[in-house]
C-alpha cells in the first residue's frame, strides 16, 4: 500500500516568506508526527497529533510554527517568517491504532535564502 | 529515556556481517532497544527491536548483552543497499507508557564498501 507522502519534496524560499508543507499519512493512520532535520543530525521531534488535535506541541521552536489536522488525515505544517535557520529536511510520520511503529515519509527539504 | 551512544562511522564490506554497537548503560527495566535507518534522502525505518531476548527479523538480528547496557545490530550479509545511518533508541513500548516522540541521537554512518 501507499506509504507516508510529503509535498513538495523541495521547497526553496526567501527569509520572511510563509511556507506550508504537507503530509499525507497512511490511509486509516489515527497519529501523526513532525519532526526535523538538520544537516548531519537525527530527527528532532516536533509536534504529534492524534486525530484532529495536537496532542503534544512542545517541540516546536517558537510561535512561526503551527501544524493542523482538520480531518484527521492530512497534515500542514505551517512556517511564517521564515529565517534562514529554519532550513532543514522536515519529516512527517504516522502510526496505526495500536501499533508501536511510526512509518516515515521522504521529508520535505526546506531552503531558506 | 535512557541516552544511547554510537560510534559516528563505520565500514563494512560488501557481503560480510555489519555489526553496529550501541551502549545504552542506564536503561531502565521496562526500556527496549529499538533500531532505526535512514537511507540518503529519505526518513527513518524501523528495523527491530528488543527487551532482552536476542531477536531477529528478515533485515536484521538484535543482540542484546545480559545486563542490558548494550546491544549489537547485525546485518549478516551487508550490500551496497545498507549504506545509511543506523540509530539506536531507547524507551519503553507505547503500551508501557512510552512516549510518543523518538528520540535520535546522531546514529552511525555505515558504509558498505563493493
Amino acid at each position: 500500500g501507499a506509504g507516508v507522502s510529503q509535498t513538495p519534496s523541495n521547497k526553496v524560499t526567501e527569509k520572511g516568506k510563509y511556507v506550508e508543507l504537507r503530509c499525507d499519512p497512511i490511509s486509516g493512520h489515527t497519529a501523526l508526527y513532525w519532526y526535523r532535520q538538520s544537516l548531519g543530525q537525527g530527527p528532532e521531534f516536533l509536534i504529534y497529533f492524534q486525530g484532529t488535535g495536537a496532542a503534544d506541541d512542545s517541540g516546536l521552536p517558537n510561535d512561526r510554527f503551527f501544524a493542523v489536522r482538520p480531518e484527521g488525515s492530512v497534515s500542514t505544517l505551517k512556517i511564517q517568517r521564515t529565517e534562514r535557520g529554519d532550513s532543514a529536511v522536515y519529516l512527517c510520520a504516522s502510526r496505526a491504532s495500536g501499533g508501536d511503529e511510526q512509518f516515515f515519509g521522504p521529508g520535505t527539504r526546506l531552503t531558506v535564502l | 529515556d535512557a541516552k544511547t551512544t554510537q560510534p559516528p562511522s563505520m565500514d563494512c564490506a560488501e557481503g560480510r556481517a555489519a555489526n553496529l554497537p550501541c551502549n545504552h548503560s542506564t536503561i531502565s527495566g521496562n526500556e527496549y532497544v529499538y533500531w532505526y535507518r535512514q537511507i540518503h534522502s529519505q526518513g527513518p525505518q524501523y528495523i527491530i527491536h528488543g527487551l532482552k531476548n536476542n531477536e531477529t527479523n528478515e533485515m536484521a538480528s538484535l543482540i542484546i548483552t545480559e545486563d542490558r547496557k548494550s546491544s549489537t545490530l547485525i546485518l549478516p550479509h551487508a550490500t551496497l543497499r545498507d549504506t545509511a545511518v543506523y540509530y539506536c533508541i531507547v524507551r519503553p513500548p507505547l503500551t508501557q507508557g512510552g512516549s510518543e516522540k523518538l528520540v535520535f541521537g546522531k546514529g552511525t554512518k555505515l558504509t558498505v564498501n563493493p
